[in-house]
């Protein structure tokens, strides 16, 4: 049973355009959500984060948005550069799994120069 | 440079043989992890500490054992390797604990790309 599901397997953005990267989650108990940045043969690398009490966060070109509601979240990167280019994972926890990250399967990003 | 350290980065396994995965962090971090990463499932939790002298199973332990040996350093064995263990393994730290904190960030170690055959 996957609690937090990114559908999108990869995407491709042309550079200097804006990047969407999807997130759905199941459990309703979650109340912090992550978005993490992998390259190849590195470990993930913390990006940014929202908490539940908000509905947006900033972080330079990183914005997160977070509906409650829809159990969904986005991440949007304007504008794309080719050094975007990476696997993006969307982590959520709360209720009995405090402390612990849960992650979607990750999404590919490509930026095209 | 500080962070999270695993050793080794590769390694080849035959079936039924057994290895330790050493993973150990200079942040002081209270709590530790192990996940694997497998082709279209994303990073699975397979054991975590809260903090020194406590583990806890992940999603998937089956087939996994692991040891805080102090506050820096979190091992993890395989046993007896399967084919099925084949994956990339992270070690992760943060300061999360059991208290709430706003900083839920983990970070993690370079990985250990682990092949049974």
């Amino acid at each position: 049973d996957q609690q937090v599901k990114q559908n999108s397997p990869s995407l491709s953005v042309q550079e200097g355009r804006i990047s969407i990267l999807n997130c759905d989650y199941t459990n309703s108990m979650f109340d912090y959500f992550l978005w993490y940045k992998k390259y190849p043969a590195e470990g993930p690398t913390f990006l940014i984060s929202i908490s539940s009490i908000k509905d947006k966060n900033e972080d330079g070109r990183f914005t997160v948005f977070l509906n409650k509601s829809a159990k969904h979240l986005s991440l949007h990167i304007v504008p794309s550069q080719p050094g975007d280019s990476a696997v993006y994972f969307c982590a959520a926890t709360g209720g009995t799994s405090y402390g612990k990250l849960t992650f979607g399967q990750g999404t590919i990003l490509t930026v095209h120069p | 440079n500080a962070g999270v350290t695993q050793t080794p980065k590769f390694q080849v396994l035959k079936t039924g043989q057994s290895m330790t995965l050493q993973c150990a962090q200079d942040m002081n971090h209270n709590s530790m992890y192990w996940y694997r990463q497998d082709p279209g499932m994303g990073l699975r939790l397979i054991y975590y500490s809260a903090s020194e002298g406590t583990t806890d199973k992940g999603e998937v332990p089956n087939g996994y054992n692991v040891s805080r040996l102090n506050k820096r350093e979190f091992s993890l064995r395989l046993e007896s390797a399967a084919p099925s263990q084949t994956s990339v393994y992270f070690c992760a730290s943060s300061e999360a604990g059991t208290s709430l904190t706003a900083n839920y960030g983990y970070t993690f170690g370079s990985g250990t790309r682990l092949t049974v055959v």
